[in-house]
């Protein structure tokens, strides 16, 4: 248990479908990420929150929309995804730039 | 942007010290070496991290290079639950740039 929660852990989502993942922690810690992670590739950042606000944007495409309401909760929003876009998402956070903390992940797939 | 390069794979047998490598020629001098590992179906985890000195946990042990452009992480006798893809990192702080690379896959064989 690392203190980081995500929900749901697995989603299956038609093209035309709109989800969120639910990133939770109570660290508190002031940096959330979010991560996409495909099979067999490595590890992709593509969003940062510092105190609430968005500081890094990796050029994600904009069916993804990440919210970030307060320090402890960060959102993925997902619509009209592809099926390239089936994926693990992790969910992280640190204080500062300190270590990682991350969540199980929500393994996603898109029909 | 501050890289790091990591050998693909590494095979151990169990119970042998393991060494995985790590290349970061271009560190800044206020670069920290963070090790995070992902053992199968699960999210990353923290090793262990490093700025000038080497470093021991419970988990391993990171030897850093004099000119800090290269780094080691050192499984002092492998199990087959430390069979991962373990990555060398350089956080940038001033952006939370927390960017991984391709790692390397550790087997462990007993």
């Amino acid at each position: 248990e690392t203190g980081v929660t995500q929900t749901p852990r697995h989603l299956v989502m038609g093209m035309t479908n709109k989800k969120s993942l639910k990133c939770e922690q109570h660290l508190g810690h002031n940096a959330m990420y979010w991560y996409k992670q495909s099979a067999k590739k490595p590890l992709e950042l593509m969003f940062v929150y510092n105190f609430k606000e968005q500081t890094e944007n990796n050029s994600v495409p904009s069916r993804f929309s990440p919210e970030c309401p307060n320090s402890s909760h960060l959102f993925l929003h997902l619509h009209t995804l592809q099926p390239e876009d089936s994926a693990l998402y992790l969910c992280a956070s640190s204080q500062l730039s300190e270590k990682l903390f991350f969540g199980s992940g929500t393994q996603l797939s898109v029909l | 942007d501050a890289k790091t390069t990591q050998p693909n794979s590494m095979e151990s047998n169990e119970e042998e010290p393991v060494h995985l490598p790590c290349n970061h020629s271009t560190i800044s001098g206020t670069d920290y070496i963070h090790w995070y590992r992902q053992l199968p179906s699960q999210g990353p985890e923290y090793v262990i991290h490093g700025l000038t000195s080497n470093v021991n946990n419970r988990m391993a042990s990171l030897a850093i290079a004099e000119d800090r452009k290269s780094s080691t992480l050192i499984l002092h006798r492998a199990t087959l639950r430390d069979a991962a893809v373990y990555y060398c990192i350089l956080p940038q702080y001033n952006n939370n740039d927390m960017r991984f690379g391709a790692g390397t896959r550790l087997t462990v064989k007993p």
